[in-house]
């Protein structure tokens, strides 16, 4: 158990719809990551958010956002969803420490229909 | 940028086998490296890491990977294969920041395969 917590596990949606993923990251974990995770593209790098703050920005749609609370929970939110939408989203988080080591998530598989 | 390549995606070996994947990175000063697991249906975790202590690594479950600079390789190798590391592994690598966090990018992943 990496301490990393995503809901829902699954979700089923169609096209043109919205939806929200939710991470809790690690207990003191200030670093919150999300990839997303297709056969095609592999493991890519959406956003970044230390503290509430956004820090860095990977290949995420314009269609998508983030954000991340005052607790240090985080959400994605990815909107007019398309079928190549479909894909496993997941978390990440890490400590103050610059040891690049992520703890992540088991992931929320989104299958947009 | 960083980037990482793994060569191959499906490596099958026999159970008792060595096991060797591999991974090259392209950076312009030795990064941070890494080898990440991932079983079906579960997240990503840690197996080693490289950040510039000692050039052979040690990870967890018999893993071990060797940082070459001069062929900027990190191949990940255990001597002998169990029906448990059938999984998938992602090789990343992360920039030397002192910014207090640094961003992962990851290989395509290679697909290990155990056969009895």
């Amino acid at each position: 158990d990496s301490g990393v917590t995503q809901t829902p596990k699954h979700l089923i949606t169609a096209t043109g719809q919205r939806v929200t993923l939710r991470c809790s990251p690690r207990s003191g974990d200030l670093s919150v990551y999300w990839y997303q995770q297709s056969l095609d593209q592999g493991l890519q790098f959406l956003i970044h958010y230390y503290n509430g703050e956004e820090r860095a920005k990977g290949n995420i749609l314009e269609r998508f956002s983030a954000q991340q609370f005052p607790d240090l929970h985080s959400e994605l939110n990815l909107s007019s969803l398309e079928l190549g939408d479909s894909a496993l989203y997941f978390c990440a988080s890490s400590g103050t420490a610059n040891t690049g080591e992520l703890f992540f998530g088991e992931g929320s598989r989104l299958t947009v229909l | 940028a960083q980037s990482v390549t793994q060569l191959g995606s499906h490596v099958s070996v026999s159970e008792g086998a060595l096991v060797l994947l591999r991974c090259n990175y392209s950076s312009s000063v030795p990064p941070y490296l890494f080898w990440y697991v991932q079983y079906p249906n579960q997240g990503l975790q840690l197996l080693l890491k490289y950040t510039s202590a000692a050039t052979l690594v040690k990870g967890i479950n018999g893993f071990e990977a060797e940082f070459k600079k001069s062929e900027t390789s990190f191949h990940l190798t255990k001597p002998s294969a169990h029906m448990s590391d059938a999984a998938e592994y992602f090789c990343a690598v992360s920039p030397r920041l002192n910014s207090g966090y640094s961003t992962l990018t990851f290989g395509k992943g290679t697909m290990l395969l155990v056969s009895p």
